[in-house]
């Protein structure tokens, strides 16, 4: 049983469109964290977000935590060939440290 | 200031063989932990040091062993290699602490055939 869950799994666009990225569980959980990760690199930390509700910004990037902190959205407005990447959410479990989600491969087309 | 760097950055070996995985970390973080991460997949934690010791271990068979080094950098072993454990294998290195900011390397990647 995978305990985040990430959708959609591949999502192709225009640059220029907006998508939205969702990761989803049944647990809940005190903080998240939302990772991208390029070919031939190691994932790199976009946010952690702590406080259900919590809204983030970083440019062109806003990141949700659910009011009941088990799900998490993030939204790229106007995607850029440069958001191309894999996106994880990630969060802190105990003994397993740190779980990550499914991943979302994001590919934006000029 | 030096990021976290891994070697060798890909490596083939067959059924039944060991190999050693080696990191080093980002100055001043005391903490590695190691991942696996298979094609299309998240990574999966395999187990994190702190300070020398073994702080917290994944689901992953005794096979998968570690070490770390008085200067915080690691090596990961595996012994008897199988074919499902052709991966990328990312280290990550933190400040220490329970949810701290981990910073990922490059990755090795290990085929095994």
């Amino acid at each position: 049983t995978q305990l985040l869950e990430q959708s959609p799994q591949f999502l192709s666009i225009q640059e220029g469109e907006n998508l939205t990225v969702y990761c989803n569980s049944s647990s809940v959980f005190s903080s998240l964290q939302w990772y991208r990760q390029e070919p031939g690199e190691g994932p790199v930390l976009l946010v952690t977000v702590v406080t259900g509700g919590e809204v983030k910004k970083l440019k062109r990037l806003t990141f949700q935590f659910g009011d009941a902190r088990k799900d998490s959205s993030l939204h790229i407005t106007a995607a850029q060939p440069g958001d191309t990447g894999l996106y994880l959410c990630a969060v802190s479990s105990g003994t397993y440290k740190y779980i990550f989600g499914t991943g979302t491969r994001l590919k934006v087309l000029a | 200031e030096t990021g976290v760097t891994q070697s060798p950055t890909h490596l083939i070996k067959t059924r039944g063989q060991q190999v050693t995985l080696r990191c080093s970390s980002q100055s001043g973080h005391n903490t590695v932990s190691w991942y696996q991460q298979a094609l299309g997949q998240g990574p999966q934690f395999i187990f994190q040091y702190y300070r020398e010791e073994e702080n917290g271990r994944g689901n992953f068979p005794p096979r998968f062993s570690g070490l770390q080094f008085p200067n915080y950098s690691s090596e990961l072993n595996v012994n008897a290699l199988e074919l499902d454990d052709s991966a990328l294998y990312l280290c990550a290195s933190s400040l220490g602490g329970y949810t701290d900011t981990q910073y990922f390397g490059p990755g090795t990647r290990l085929t095994v055939l």
